[in-house]
């Protein structure tokens, strides 16, 4: 079965510095990754997605991500951190036939800014 | 306007009752789901609902069926509610099947089975 792999349930990190959230794919020929953030008792939003074209894509908000085949990863980074990022950030894929059989979720990442 | 808006948003009842969840998108989306999100905040895909096809999570028990009354509407029925169903279940929708993989949430509906 697909399956997308995030180690780090939580990360603490002091304000002002940067960050990285770990997601791992398994693979297959044909996948979309996303990162999804959760805010406090909110649903899901799309931070960013990669589909093809340049590995490293960027959000509005300063965080960008790389996908990397050959390691099967598509971690999520951000240089600098401000308290408005604290909140839950899935990792998902959809494989190749997915569409209507919705994304697969890693388990999330707690990301918890300290001042 | 709320996108995807679900209800109630809380959620509490005693086990062996009946409820239902209520979800709506003024999108224009085609394409519908359920997620469950247990305690420890794992989301899993419960169904999706896409020009009439259901799709079916199969480890979903049959005690929960989904209902769609027309394309903007995907309600959660959860027949004989056991402790275990406590959960924020999540609606969403996307356009296209869901291929460029960007889902629309709700807010989610917590549910406490007591």
């Amino acid at each position: 079965a697909q399956s997308v792999t995030q180690l780090d349930s939580q990360v603490p990190v002091f304000e002002e510095a940067p960050v990285e959230l770990r997601c791992n794919y398994s693979s297959s020929v044909s996948v979309y990754l996303f990162w999804y953030v959760q805010y406090p008792n909110q649903g899901l939003q799309l931070l960013l997605k990669y589909l093809s074209g340049s590995t490293l894509v960027e959000s509005i908000n300063g965080f960008e991500a790389e996908f990397n085949k050959s390691q099967t990863s598509f971690h999520l980074r951000k240089p600098s951190v401000h308290i408005s990022d604290t909140a839950e950030y899935f990792c998902a894929a959809m494989y190749s036939g997915g569409g209507a059989d919705g994304l697969t979720f890693g388990k999330g990442t707690h990301l918890i800014i300290q001042p | 306007d709320t996108a995807v808006s679900q209800t109630p948003k809380y959620l509490v009842t005693q086990m062996g009752n009946d409820k239902s969840i209520k979800c709506e998108q003024n999108l224009g989306h085609d394409t519908m789901y359920w997620y469950k999100q247990d305690s420890k905040k794992f989301l899993k895909i419960m169904f999706s609902y896409n020009n009439k096809e259901l799709i079916i999570n199969e480890t979903v028990p049959n005690r929960f069926s989904p209902k769609s009354p027309d394309k903007a509407h995907l309600n959660l029925h959860i027949n004989s509610l056991e402790l275990g169903d406590s959960a924020v279940y999540f609606c969403a929708s996307s356009q296209a099947g869901g291929y460029t993989g960007e889902l629309f949430f709700g807010e989610g509906s917590r549910l406490t089975v007591l």
